[in-house]
């Protein structure tokens, strides 16, 4: 079955850190661009994340550069976010979706997962 | 920065009527990576429309895409119940806020 499931969501203290995964199956994760994309409760999708299917290339939102880092694992077809010094407004449902493209050149995501909340709070 | 902008915020119609969804580009983009997707409530977005005007995998052909430069639109032929959703266009790494499709 081709999917993609995320996990690791969670409530985080303001400053702390977290670190999702998301577990792709059904399909050659080695060969697949993939992001991750976030929605704030009750508001519209906001890219976050890309990274090539090699993991040689990635690029991010201005809202996360320098906090949050893009990597993954082929071996084991995961792919991870890892969120440092998270802040109030981070408080989103985190989905992964994997691009047509290797190279992520297409920004078509043709397969998402069910998400992962996270909730910063104090 | 390219801004989506999406008409109308939301649109009330029945099943069976025709809609048509807007995205405004702020300057113009390429058509090959504009989509669009419907996302339901509780659920993840879908794929509806890619490259401006082609259907995604498994799509029903009630649903199309049109335009270029900074206007395009979504249509939906003939509204099914499953269809009232939220819609999105996106480029690149660029969202439109979302037009809601309600029931009327």
């Amino acid at each position: 079955q081709v999917q993609l499931v995320e996990s690791g969501g969670g409530v985080v203290q303001p400053g702390r850190s977290l670190r999702l995964s998301c577990a792709a199956s059904g399909f050659t994760f080695s060969a697949s661009g993939m992001h991750w994309v976030r929605q704030a409760p009750g508001k519209g999708l906001e890219w976050v994340a890309v990274i090539w299917y090699d993991g040689t290339n990635e690029n991010y939102a201005d809202s996360v550069k320098g906090r949050f880092t893009i990597s993954r694992e082929n071996s084991k077809n995961t792919l991870y976010l890892q969120m440092n010094s998270l802040r109030d407004e981070d408080t989103a449902v985190y989905y992964c979706a994997r691009d047509s493209s290797p190279i992520a050149t297409l920004w078509r995501f043709d397969l998402w997962g069910q998400g992962t909340l996270v909730t910063v709070s104090s | 920065e390219i801004v989506l902008t999406q008409s109308p915020g939301t649109l009330s119609l029945s099943p069976g009527e025709r809609a048509t969804l807007s995205c405004r580009a702020s300057q113009s983009v390429s058509s090959s990576s504009l989509a669009w997707y419907q996302q339901k409530p509780g659920q993840a977005p879908r794929l509806l429309i890619y490259g401006a005007s082609s259907r995604a995998t498994g799509i029903p052909d009630r649903f199309s895409g049109s335009g270029s430069g900074t206007d395009f639109t979504l249509t939906i032929s003939r509204l099914e119940p499953e269809d009232f959703a939220v819609y999105y266009c996106q480029h690149y790494g660029n969202f439109g806020l979302g037009t809601k499709l309600e029931i009327k």
